[in-house]
């Protein structure tokens, strides 16, 4: 696998379950993210994780919760979650947490909450 | 902060036109820039980036886009469409200060190609 992996790639979940979202980087990186695209809005930034260390958290609710175990994994455990967060799931990757980096993009899971 | 306008949710060419895509950026000191392509079913993909380097900045697929300072735009154009080039694009700003900015990206543009 070469790039920025996400599995599932389309994930159905009622409002009790619980599921978790994979990504893996194999570009050796050291920043991931975790954004939220939902038709007709611009992507929404909701986690920034910096050698293994989150330092972004953009008033995400609790029903999300990141876990980044290694540089190059990154989880998004979701639970009891609303139809409203039905949306595709984008994890990217980029070398440093910084302005200048190229950030590289995952397929994204496609998360539809019933 | 900062924060990116696109001009335009549906833009339509036929092929072999050219291709203007709008972006215009808030922001009080040249940021970094940056245009992404989507793909059905795909992520986003870099086309080209802004440094502070040279205003005129070329990319991938024959895309290549200008920064002005004056008019606080960096547009994305390209020569003649392709029906391959059918896609959403996001202009994306980040900065401008010294610090670790998160990203900020436009609504993006729907680019239709028709033959």
């Amino acid at each position: 696998e070469t790039g920025v992996t996400q599995t599932p790639r389309h994930l159905v979940m009622g409002m009790t379950n619980k599921k978790s979202l994979k990504c893996e980087q194999h570009l050796g990186h050291n920043a991931m993210y975790w954004y939220k695209q939902s038709a007709k809005k611009p992507l929404e930034l909701m986690f920034v994780y910096s050698l293994e260390e989150r330092v972004e958290n953009n008033s995400v609710p609790s029903r999300f919760s990141p876990e980044c175990p290694n540089s190059s994994h990154l989880f998004l455990h979701l639970h009891t979650l609303q139809p409203e967060d039905s949306a595709l799931y984008l994890c990217a990757s980029s070398q440093e947490w910084g302005r200048a980096h190229t950030q590289y993009f995952g397929p994204g899971t496609r998360l539809t909450v019933l | 902060a900062q924060s990116v306008t696109q001009l335009g949710s549906h833009v339509s060419v036929s092929e072999g036109a050219l291709v203007l895509l709008r972006c215009n950026y808030s922001s009080s000191v040249p940021p970094y820039l940056f245009w992404y392509v989507q793909y059905p079913n795909q992520g986003l993909q870099l086309l080209l980036k802004y440094t502070s380097a040279a205003t005129l900045v070329k990319g991938i697929n024959g895309f290549e886009a200008e920064f002005k300072k004056s008019e606080t735009s960096f547009h994305l154009t390209k020569p003649s469409a392709h029906m391959s080039d059918a896609a959403e694009y996001f202009c994306a700003v980040s900065g401008p200060n010294s610090g670790n900015t998160p990203l900020v990206f436009g609504k993006g543009t729907r680019l239709s190609v028709i033959a």
